[in-house]
């Protein structure tokens, strides 16, 4: 299956600056997701994103499928923007399963 | 509300049971998936359907059951083969080509 790398592992911020999340990924991908894991466990979508640059709100998300990574943009970090930050891709053809990246656990100290 | 419900929400079971976790959506998708999470760790595939009364095994089918009688319903079996099943448990749904995929709130099971 595909690989996923995510780096950093850890990220701790203060409160107003702003961050860059990498993803890695072995193949080409017809699928490509950001999640935010709350406290609770939910997984919150952000960003679908198998190539190009979304914007929403203060988070952003470019994916150059052709070099095979994606990066989320965090600007003006706010304590709520604690929490992991996954990358799942999906491969391309008809099998619909992700993989999903160990993740980047963000804290945001005020 | 549209949307995809997990329950119980936690869950606690004794050694050698098997329990049965429910996922349900109302979002008219066709395919429907379990995932499974375990501490500091990110999401792993156990099961997936991509339509009714179809499934395949995902990454780590071993010690778990799933059926697909209904296209809104997606339930989850942790049998007694399941070595260490204490974990936390996803559900998502998806739908088109793009597969796209929304999570439920999880289940939390416990093995005593």
């Amino acid at each position: 299956g595909i690989q996923v790398e995510q780096s950093p592992p850890d990220l701790i911020l203060q409160e107003g600056a702003n961050s860059t999340l990498r993803c890695n990924f072995s193949d080409s991908v017809n699928n490509l997701q950001w999640f935010h894991q709350n406290p609770w466990g939910q997984l919150i979508n952000l960003f679908y994103i198998p190539s190009g640059t979304k914007q929403n709100g203060r988070l952003s998300a470019t994916t150059v499928a052709t070099e095979r990574y994606s990066l989320l943009y965090i600007s003006s970090s706010q304590t709520t923007d604690s929490g992991v930050y996954f990358c799942a891709v999906g491969p391309r053809g008809n099998d619909y399963k992700l993989s999903f990246g160990a993740g980047t656990t963000v804290t945001v100290r005020a | 509300d549209g949307g995809i419900t997990q329950s119980p929400k936690y869950l606690f079971r004794k050694e050698g049971q098997n329990v049965t976790l429910s996922c349900e959506q109302n979002l008219n998708h066709d395919a429907m998936y379990w995932y499974r999470q375990d501490p500091g760790q990110g999401l792993r595939l156990i099961y997936y359907s991509q339509i009714v009364n179809d499934f395949q095994k995902g990454d780590i089918a071993e010690g778990y059951s799933v059926s697909r009688e209904k296209k809104e319903s997606f339930p989850l079996t942790v049998t007694s083969a399941q070595k260490n099943p204490t974990a936390f448990y996803l559900c998502a749904s998806g739908q088109g080509t793009d597969n796209e995929q929304f999570f439920g709130p999880g289940t939390r099971l416990t093995v005593l």
